[in-house]
């Protein structure tokens, strides 16, 4: 079946130390790839996408993305993690076809300790 | 801000009510998705609309109905309310609606079916 997975639910790190968020996709095609963030009472916000080209996509905030086709993957990373970064990640696939929407895999709480 | 608006932000109701959600996309967007976020089952999308057209359909129960105005603002008309239809309901625009687009989401209204 197709879908996006986030194998972890809660994720907690130290100021400062390096952050990989996974997410692996189950299509037959390489799906376009989104990471969004959602902090406490706000909408999602995009981070970045790959539809195609260089794997390694560079975002906002600081985070980039790397794509591997033979890992079905599509982590997010950050070299050195904020307070202000705890929120809620979630990666998103549009189907290749003629889907549009998105499909949202359930999301990484990220808790960032000082 | 996405520039995406949505009205009101949180909504209180009974079970067996109907209400109706506005969301106003950002200038220039021509399509408006709807989500629902729920602890259940995610985020999940409910319908996308463009240019005044529904474009495509998701998870969205036949209790639930969404149009797209002329000024392209978009209502989501939900119907016969049941406590499991508390969830925070988004609304997102894009330019064009095809799958490479970004979306930008709304703040989202709360509703609280009790």
């Amino acid at each position: 079946a197709q879908s996006v997975t986030q194998p972890d639910i809660h994720i907690t790190v130290s100021e400062g130390a390096s952050l990989e968020l996974r997410c692996n996709y189950s299509y037959g095609a390489t799906p376009y790839l989104f990471w969004y963030v959602q902090s406490p009472g706000q909408g999602l916000q995009l981070l970045l996408k790959y539809f195609s080209g260089d794997t390694l996509v560079q975002g906002i905030k600081g985070f980039e993305a790397e794509f591997k086709r033979s890992q079905s993957s599509f982590n997010l990373r950050k070299p050195s993690v904020h307070w202000s970064d705890a929120a809620e990640y979630f990666c998103a696939v549009v189907a290749p076809g003629s889907a549009r929407q998105l499909t949202f895999g359930s999301g990484t709480q990220l808790t960032v300790l000082p | 801000d996405s520039g995406v608006t949505q009205t009101p932000k949180h909504l209180i109701t009974a079970t067996g009510q109907r209400v109706t959600l506005r969301c106003s996309p950002r200038s220039g967007d021509l399509s408006v998705y709807w989500y629902q976020q729920s602890l259940d089952q995610g985020l999940q999308f409910l319908i996308q609309y463009y240019n005044g057209e529904e474009r495509a359909k998701g998870n969205i129960l036949e209790r639930f109905s969404a149009q797209q105005f002329p000024d392209l603002h978009s209502e989501l008309n939900l119907s016969s309310l049941e406590l499991g239809d508390s969830a925070l309901y988004f609304c997102a625009s894009s330019i064009s609606g095809s799958g490479t687009d970004t979306q930008y989401f709304g703040p989202g209204t709360r509703l609280t079916v009790l």
